[in-house]
Formats: structure tokens, C-alpha cells, sequence
């Protein structure tokens, strides 16, 4: 079955990039996300890619895809105090409707 | 355009219990899918309904249900609750065949 993990904590200073990583397992063709979770709210999707991509950027945040070893980032240039939540890694498989997440990474931002 | 909507924001209930969570999806969007998030864990998936049949299950018992609406709106009915249910309950709704689910802020459940 699939897992997915990540890093649990990760702490930056504000102004600086922020790396959160996240590992899967499903060889197949697959969808993998990153969600953002502030405390008490639901999750905001930020965004997805395909495992036929490498990378996908839109605005300050990059996503890169190493397909070979399973590895999957999420850059957020320019980190903000804002930018302090939990961040979720996610894979659904292409053919199921059932996305595995992973346990989340708290990114903190310090001034 | 409405958000994911739910309700109630959270509930307090005694073990043994039955409780029923609903879900407003968003404008449009025929797909909802409801998630068990513990406290310092990630959203476990418990089943999706694809206009009102469900058309996937995680590996939850059965005495979690659920019901989609012609509306698309949904229910999660959990019965005999136990301790280990308290969580985060999360509905989520995407559109015909999107990749993307839009979540709700979640019903916080307690269980006592």
C-alpha cells in the first residue's frame, strides 16, 4: 500500500525559503499534493502534480518531483509569519479515489 | 460561490453513542469525501459519494455510514462510538472527474 512521510518540524526566519520535503511509495501513475492547515480550520489545497511532471511553480511556492527516488518538495520563497501551519503531502493514485497523506510537517517562521 | 460547509463546529458525546455530522459541498461539485483526522496526524480517508452512492471506502468498520443527497450534500453517522473517535471530521467536495478537493473547517467530535 502507499505511504507517505514527511519531516514533522521544520523551522526558518522570515524573508527566507522554506524546503518541506515528503517521500511516497506508489509506483504508479499518481497525483501528489500539498495542503496547508492553520490551527482549527480544514485543509487549503495549494497546489498538485502529476507524476509525469518535474516541477511546477506558482507564485512564491515551487514543487519538484524526483520521480527515481520518490521525493517530492515544496519551496516557499520568501517565507512569511503567515506561512506558519502544518503542511500536508498527499498521493492518490491515478486509478483510485483514496489519497494517502502524510503525518504533516509544522513549518514555524520566526522573526 | 459557497465554500465547503459544516456542521456542527463540534460536538461532545458519551461512548456508545450515535452522532451525525453533515456536509454542504461546494457549488457544483457532485464528489464528497469525508476524512478522520486525529490530533497530530494526517486525514484518514473513511468513504466517498459520488452522486449518492459511495464509490470508495477506507479501512474503517461499518458502523461509519454516510448519505449523499440529490442536493449533493452529505452525512457521516457514526454508531457505538468509542474513545478513539475523537477527531477532526473533514468533508471535502470536488467536481465531475476534478483532481482537487476543496475541504470544509471540519466538526470537531469528543468523545467521553
Amino acid at each position: 500500500g502507499e505511504d507517505v512521510e514527511q519531516s514533522l518540524f521544520l523551522s526558518v526566519r522570515e524573508g527566507d525559503s522554506s524546503v518541506i520535503n515528503c517521500t511516497y511509495t506508489d509506483s504508479s501513475s499518481t497525483y501528489l499534493y500539498w495542503y496547508k492547515q492553520e490551527p482549527g480550520a480544514g485543509l487549503q489545497l495549494l497546489t498538485y502534480i502529476f507524476s509525469n511532471m518535474d516541477m511546477k511553480q506558482d507564485q512564491r511556492l515551487t514543487v519538484l518531483l524526483n520521480k527515481k527516488d520518490k521525493h517530492l518538495s515544496l519551496r516557499i520563497a520568501d517565507t512569511q509569519t503567515g506561512d506558519s501551519a502544518i503542511y500536508f503531502c498527499a498521493e492518490r493514485p491515478g486509478g483510485s479515489y483514496i489519497p494517502t497523506f502524510g503525518r504533516g510537517t509544522s513549518l514555524i517562521v520566526h522573526p | 460561490e459557497t465554500g465547503v460547509t459544516q456542521s456542527p463546529t463540534h460536538l461532545i458525546k458519551t461512548r456508545g453513542q450515535q452522532v451525525t455530522l453533515r456536509c454542504s459541498s461546494q457549488s457544483g461539485h457532485n464528489t464528497v469525501s469525508w476524512y478522520q483526522q486525529a490530533l497530530g496526524q494526517g486525514p484518514q480517508f473513511i468513504f466517498q459519494y459520488y452522486r449518492e452512492e459511495e464509490n470508495g471506502r477506507g479501512n474503517f468498520p461499518p458502523r461509519f455510514s454516510g448519505l449523499q443527497f440529490p442536493n449533493y450534500s452529505s452525512e457521516l453517522n457514526v454508531n457505538a462510538l468509542e474513545l478513539d473517535d475523537s477527531a477532526l471530521y473533514l468533508c471535502a467536495s470536488s467536481p465531475e472527474g476534478g483532481r482537487e478537493q476543496y475541504f470544509g473547517p471540519g466538526t470537531r467530535l469528543t468523545v467521553l
